[in-house]
């Protein structure tokens, strides 16, 4: 039973292009949780989705970042234009319905904005 | 104040000794997680807390909800152990919220 995959698990970019980073959850689990861990700094909620709908975007900058969950395939999260303090580790959780708070991550991507 | 209260955030430790990182909150929630990440690595969840006491291997874990604070702590450490401890807790708002972590060092 594979886990919470993510990929790619580091990108570059330079300032003003578009990074996609994808998360595949467990299987069996329909929802999805984005966090973000500046450089030395914790991590913190960005967005929780399930199938075809956005639960909670309360952590996501209001601006550049979107975030989708189809039927089908990976969970995407999408930033436009990036700039240098988009430089992070995105981290990616899945979770059951049943057991929303018991979450499980994925290995990360390392995002680098040159 | 931070919702998630993490001590100590810097822990360094002699291989064998035994560790304790503390964690308190400030909401009420459902659960408690501790979590393991190695520098530049992924997340491990290592436990999942709602009441009172969990162990795995050298691991344990415990939580006291009436006083919102849970403990963590390595018996025997070594090296490998190395690593940021990270409590998160799942709380009204239906998102984990994170502690900052501690940086634990075991030398051997």
């Amino acid at each position: 039973n594979a886990g919470v995959m993510q990929n790619p698990r580091h990108l570059v970019r330079r300032r003003g292009q578009e990074a996609r980073l994808r998360c595949s959850p467990m299987k069996g689990h329909s929802h999805v949780y984005w966090y973000r861990q500046l450089p030395e700094e914790g991590l913190k909620f960005m967005v929780y989705l399930q199938k075809e709908n956005i639960i909670d975007e309360s952590g996501m900058p209001k601006e550049r970042f979107s975030a989708e969950f189809p039927k089908e395939g990976p969970s995407i999260l999408r930033i436009q234009q990036v700039v240098r303090g988009d430089s992070a580790a995105y981290f990616c959780a899945s979770s059951s319905p049943g057991l929303i708070y018991e979450q499980y991550f994925g290995p990360g991507t390392r995002l680098t904005v040159t | 104040k931070n919702e998630v209260e993490q001590s100590p955030q810097n822990l360094t430790a002699q291989e064998g000794e035994f560790i304790t990182i503390n964690c308190s909150y400030s909401v009420g929630i459902s659960a408690l997680h501790w979590l393991q990440q190695h520098p530049g690595g992924g997340i491990v969840s290592l436990f999942m807390l709602s009441s009172g006491k969990k162990k795995h291997g050298r691991l344990i874990a415990t939580i006291n909800i009436q006083e919102k604070h849970s403990s963590l702590h390595i018996t025997a450490s070594h090296p490998r152990d190395s690593a940021v401890y990270i409590c998160a807790v799942y709380g009204a708002t239906n998102k984990l919220i994170f502690g900052t972590g501690t940086l634990l060092a075991v030398q051997p």
